[in-house]
């Protein structure tokens, strides 16, 4: 079945740090990515999303690529801030098909910014 | 306007007991979801409508019961609660076949069973 694999954390940086919180995945055909993120008390939110090979999603200052070569799709931003302290969540949506696509999660990883 | 929401946030209460939550969302939307969280932020399906009929249930005790009255409202039973139940539960919605699986969260219920 599909599967989401994703850097365990917690992960803790020092403002302006570069980011990136990698995202593997296994799924036949060609799924939709994703990432959300929970920041604290509160639900997920989409952050950003591919739907092909080779799409990048951008939000925020946040980016990741869709890789299919690899299976990848690795959250990437140049300076975090204080602010970006949150859970960030990989997610994969199968193939439009016959039944629910339901996402796939990957475990979540907390990140912490500290001034 | 709040897109999907949940009720109650909060929910305290002893093993044995039965407890509802509900959601609504207002994205016009014609699939909805329950997910639990655990306390290490893991993410689990538990049940999804389209159109008020179920199409996903996954491997949950049946002390969980989903009923849909109508494709915007969706909601969660649970009865004989267990201390394992602790947890957050959250509704979500989304296009269905029709989008790109993108789904809209609700701020969660949290589930706390003494």
């Amino acid at each position: 079945g599909d599967s989401v694999t994703q850097m365990e954390g917690p992960v803790t940086l020092s403002e302006e740090a570069f980011l990136t919180i990698n995202c593997t995945y296994t799924a036949t055909g060609y799924p939709s990515l994703f990432w959300y993120v929970q920041y604290p008390g509160e639900g997920l939110q989409l952050l950003l999303k591919a739907t092909k090979a080779d799409d990048k999603g951008s939000n925020k200052g946040f980016e990741a690529t869709y890789r299919k070569e690899t299976t990848s799709f690795h959250l990437e931003k140049g300076s975090v801030q204080v602010s970006d302290s949150a859970v960030y969540f990989c997610a994969l949506s199968p193939q439009a098909s016959g039944s629910a696509r339901q996402l796939t999660f990957g475990s979540g990883t907390q990140l912490t910014v500290l001034p | 306007d709040t897109a999907v929401s949940q009720t109650p946030k909060y929910l305290v209460t002893q093993m044995g007991n039965d407890k509802s939550i509900k959601c609504e969302q207002n994205l016009g939307h014609d699939t909805m979801y329950w997910y639990k969280q655990d306390s290490k932020k893991f993410l689990k399906i538990m049940f999804s409508y389209n159109n008020k009929e179920l199409i996903i249930n996954e491997t949950v005790p049946n002390r969980f019961s989903p009923k849909s009255p109508d494709k915007a409202h969706l909601n969660l039973h649970i009865n004989s609660l267990e201390l394992g139940d602790s947890a957050v539960y959250f509704c979500a919605s989304s296009l269905g076949q029709r989008g790109t699986g993108e789904l809209f969260f609700g701020e969660g219920s949290r589930l706390t069973v003494l």
